[in-house]
């Protein structure tokens, strides 16, 4: 059964304090990887696509990486703003699988 | 710059009420989809179309219909309402396919009373 789990659940982090957040999946043919920031109350929002193991994509404090069973989205220095839930996906055929997510708190 | 649209943002429903959920989207996307988002369960596909007059069903399409006669718009209908639809609905789109970048309307909300 095609999965996607994301690690922690919830990651409570000091500004400037770096850490990864962890999506690991199981799917068979996957077409791609996405990464979404969703804040409360609105809709998910673009991140990153990553197509094949070995692919990194950066974007301001965000770093994605992609290995065959597992992507790593790489948060440095973060501020306050980036307190958010952190939503991965992986398509496979023409569907889309989301993982539960992970909370991700700044604290100033 | 209007991109996915959803209306309404906020709906109240009675037990065995039908409603729709309108979905708009105005970037000639081919790729269309629906989900809901409840606590604890992430998002979860409802039903998708990969273009106009072609539908299918996704991980949860029990009690919900979706058609698609145009490009632009994928309504999702409730056709009796129950409970356990109360959840935050979200259509999505891409250009091409679930392969390609999906971008996401600001969501509805839905209680069933």
């Amino acid at each position: 059964e095609d999965q996607v789990t994301q690690s922690p659940e919830a990651l409570r982090l000091q500004e400037g304090e770096s850490s990864s957040l962890n999506c690991s999946y199981t799917v068979s043919g996957l077409r791609g990887l996405f990464w979404y920031r969703q804040d409360p109350g609105k809709g998910p929002e673009f991140l990153f696509t990553l197509y094949s193991a070995g692919e990194e994509k950066e974007k301001e404090r965000l770093k994605a990486t992609l290995t065959k069973k597992e992507s790593f989205l790489h948060i440095t220095a973060p501020k306050p703003e980036d307190s958010a839930t952190y939503l991965c996906a992986v398509s496979r055929d023409d569907k889309i699988i989301f993982g539960k997510g992970t909370r991700l708190h700044i604290l100033p | 710059n209007a991109g996915v649209t959803q209306t309404p943002k906020f709906q109240v429903l009675k037990t065995g009420q039908s409603m729709t959920l309108q979905c708009a989207q105005d970037m000639n996307h081919e790729y269309m989809s629906w989900y809901r988002q409840d606590p604890g369960m992430g998002l979860r596909l409802i039903h998708y179309s990969v273009g106009a007059g072609i539908t299918d069903q996704g991980e949860v399409p029990n009690g919900y219909n979706v058609s698609r006669s145009t490009t632009e718009d994928f309504p999702l209908r409730l056709l009796s309402a129950a409970p356990s639809q109360t959840s935050v609905y979200f259509c999505a789109s891409s250009r091409q396919g679930a392969g390609d970048t999906i971008y996401f309307g600001e969501g509805s909300w839905l209680t069933v009373v």
